[in-house]
């Protein structure tokens, strides 16, 4: 069964700072993957999504990179502000979600 | 304004009754699906429906059930055969899968208890 793993759990930095979060699958399978974020007691808002045929997206202080070789996507965010502080989840096809790393930008 | 809509916000129910949550899009989206989220825990997939009048089994879908009369809607009975019902809902939509039109777009959620 294809696991989605997203290591660490919680970030806190400084608000400023440029930080990626991490995001690790098991198998190579040709499938995209999508970046979302979610604020507490919410429903998901979709931040990029990397088709299989991609290796980046970007959208304003956000880079989001696939490397299907090895199982990893990377999301970018540059120049953190306090409203980037939410959890952010990887996804699989729609179908294997990550448990979401919980990131805190300390003003 | 477009978007995915689901009802009600918060559900409370007493062990052995069925409840169904809405799920409503406006968007034209051919695809719809059906998530619960518990602590520390990532998503998992109950029911995914790609066309009107057919829908799949996700991950969990036992204690579950879907229908997909029209390409709007698409409500999630949780049924008495479910253990442990108590979650957060998520309904989502995606316009056109398998057809490079992948992004996926989720509604509030609904957040069931069982008393």
């Amino acid at each position: 069964k294809q696991e989605v793993t997203q290591i660490p759990a919680a970030l806190s930095v400084p608000e400023g700072e440029n930080l990626v979060l991490n995001c690790s699958f098991t198998d190579s399978a040709i499938y995209n993957l999508q970046w979302f974020r979610q604020d507490p007691g919410k429903g998901l808002t979709s931040l990029l999504l990397i088709q299989s045929s991609q290796r980046e997206q970007t959208s304003g202080r956000l880079n989001a990179s696939l490397d299907k070789s090895s199982g990893r996507s990377t999301l970018y965010i540059a120049a953190s502000q306090p409203g980037d502080s939410a959890t952010y989840l990887c996804a699989r096809r729609a179908r294997t979600f990550g448990t979401g790393t919980r990131l805190t930008i300390i003003p | 304004d477009g978007g995915i809509t689901q009802s009600p916000k918060y559900l409370f129910r007493k062990e052995g009754q069925n409840v169904t949550l809405s799920c409503e899009q406006n968007l034209n989206h051919d695809a719809m699906y059906w998530y619960r989220q518990d602590p520390g825990q990532g998503l998992r997939l109950i029911y995914y429906s790609q066309i009107v009048n057919d829908f799949q089994k996700g991950d969990i879908a036992e204690g579950y059930s879907v229908s997909r009369e029209k390409k709007e809607s698409f409500p999630l009975t949780v049924t008495s055969a479910q253990k442990n019902p108590t979650a957060f809902y998520l309904c989502a939509s995606i316009p056109a899968p398998g057809q490079g039109i992948d992004t996926q777009y989720f509604g509030p959620g609904t957040r069931l208890t069982v008393l």
